[in-house]
């Protein structure tokens, strides 16, 4: 079974743009929860969708925004770049809603701002 | 909320030597609780998890972790390292009760000397 696959894996943008970022979760699975990782701040929980309903949302502005369609696919959005966006953005998926849910990680996608 | 503390973000080894990486948790409930991999340029792979079945859980590559309640630890172990273990380590948590999104620790980055 094929795993996480996140699109494109990297990418560069300058301040003030948007950028829009991709991810297939594993077959059958139904729950995208979306992290970004940097230095300074390590590993932050983003936003979480489950049958194309935000359901956890994290300590973020709202310019970081999401979504999933009805095949399970998530995108995620940052309007208005700032270079303190730059990172490296993890999806994972998950099968169902119950708490002891393994996710599972895709390669993830190296945003820079320049 | 739930959260983890990674005691070290470096542990160096000889190749052969005990790996023994810290993770402490704080919680008011039995938490759920996850120990993931990092390679260079790579997302997150799950070596093992709790979830309240036995204390002690054994994960791939040979890493095993015990569940301390009365230490609040679950600190990751393997008897012999090998060169390839060398990466970063992340402890998690289930962050708050009925919800998938996970607190991760800041991280261990592990150095296997040959």
């Amino acid at each position: 079974k094929a795993g996480v696959t996140q699109t494109p894996r990297y990418l560069i943008k300058t301040r003030g743009q948007q950028v829009t970022l991709s991810c297939s979760p594993i077959s059958g699975h139904r729950s995208v929860s979306w992290y970004q990782q940097t230095p300074g701040q390590g590993l932050q929980f983003l936003f979480e969708y489950f049958s194309e309903t935000q359901r956890n949302k994290g300590n973020f502005p709202g310019r970081f925004s999401g979504r999933q369609f009805s095949n399970s696919r998530s995108e995620m959005n940052v309007s208005t770049l700032e270079l303190g966006d730059s990172a490296l953005y993890l999806c994972a998926s998950s099968l169902t809603s119950g708490e002891a849910d393994t996710q599972y990680f895709g390669p993830g996608t190296r945003l820079t701002v320049l | 909320a739930q959260s983890v503390t990674q005691l070290g973000s470096h542990v160096s080894v000889s190749e052969g030597a005990l790996v023994l990486l810290r993770c402490n948790y704080s919680s008011s409930v039995p938490p759920y609780l996850f120990w993931y991999v990092q390679y260079p340029n790579q997302g997150l792979q799950l070596l093992l998890k709790y979830t309240s079945a036995a204390t002690l859980v054994k994960g791939i590559n040979g890493f095993e972790a015990e569940f301390k309640k009365s230490e609040t630890s679950f600190h990751l172990t393997k008897p012999s390292a090998h060169m390839s273990d060398a990466a970063e380590y992340f402890c998690a948590v289930r962050k708050d009760t009925g919800r998938r999104a996970l607190t991760f620790g800041s991280g261990t980055r592990l150095q296997v000397q040959p």
